[in-house]
């Protein structure tokens, strides 16, 4: 199947930080999605993306679609404790949305 | 309800048995989707289904593994002869298909064969 490598694997960081991770990919994908997984639940939608450049924002959230349409970035500023969880990519191939591939998702840990 | 619903949300089995996972999506959505995430993984497709259209297999790890969906209602993934290796959570999502690519997850199944 498809590869998306995401990185970084894990992150620790300081509450109030920025954090930022990514996805790529050696095809071309028409969607990126972003995903956040807390234990125990299934993965909510955060940022759809469409477009190759589109830039979209939700609260303190920003994702791009890069511009060779083969990776995507999720920033997060200001980081919270309520962040901790498991961010996962995910890109769609087609036009049909009859199969999204996901990356093996960001471990965030955000320290009080 | 209005979010997708999954049952059993647990479910521990002996090797050889078989299992029926169930998803009720949100109504509405005429694409349905089964992923399976082994511990500490991301997301591994399964198999999807969209209207009456021929569902999408390719994920299916083995002839084990069989999905039904009737309508744009309920779907049913059964494993059969389970292996220890099927030990995964099992997500149901769905969504508006072609008019949309946002998809809508429950919260799992999670399978444990002993």
């Amino acid at each position: 199947g498809q590869q998306l490598n995401q990185s970084p694997q894990s992150m620790f960081i300081q509450e109030g930080e920025d954090v930022s991770m990514n996805c790529t990919s050696s095809s071309i994908f028409n969607t990126w999605l972003w995903y956040k997984q807390d234990p125990g639940e299934g993965p909510v939608l955060l940022i759809a993306l469409y477009k190759a450049g589109e830039l979209t924002s939700n609260g303190r959230l920003t994702a791009q679609f890069g511009i060779t349409r083969k990776d995507s970035f999720l920033n997060i500023s200001a980081s919270i404790p309520s962040d901790v969880g498991i961010y996962f990519c995910a890109g769609q191939l087609g036009y049909n949305f009859n199969k999204f591939y996901f990356g093996s998702g960001t471990k965030l840990n955000v320290k009080p | 309800g209005a979010g997708v619903s999954q049952s059993p949300s647990n479910k521990v089995t002996e090797k050889g048995k078989d299992v029926e996972l169930r998803c009720d999506p949100i109504s509405g959505h005429t694409a349905l989707y089964w992923y399976r995430q082994r511990l500490g993984q991301g997301l591994e497709f399964l198999i999807y289904f969209q209207g009456n259209s021929a569902p999408d297999k390719s994920g299916l790890p083995s002839d084990r593994f069989s999905a039904e969906r009737t309508g744009e209602s309920v779907s049913t993934l059964t494993i059969q002869r389970t292996q220890q290796e099927d030990s995964a959570v099992y997500l149901c999502a769905s969504s508006l298909g072609s008019q949309s690519g946002e998809l809508f997850f429950g919260e799992g199944s999670r399978l444990t064969v002993l």
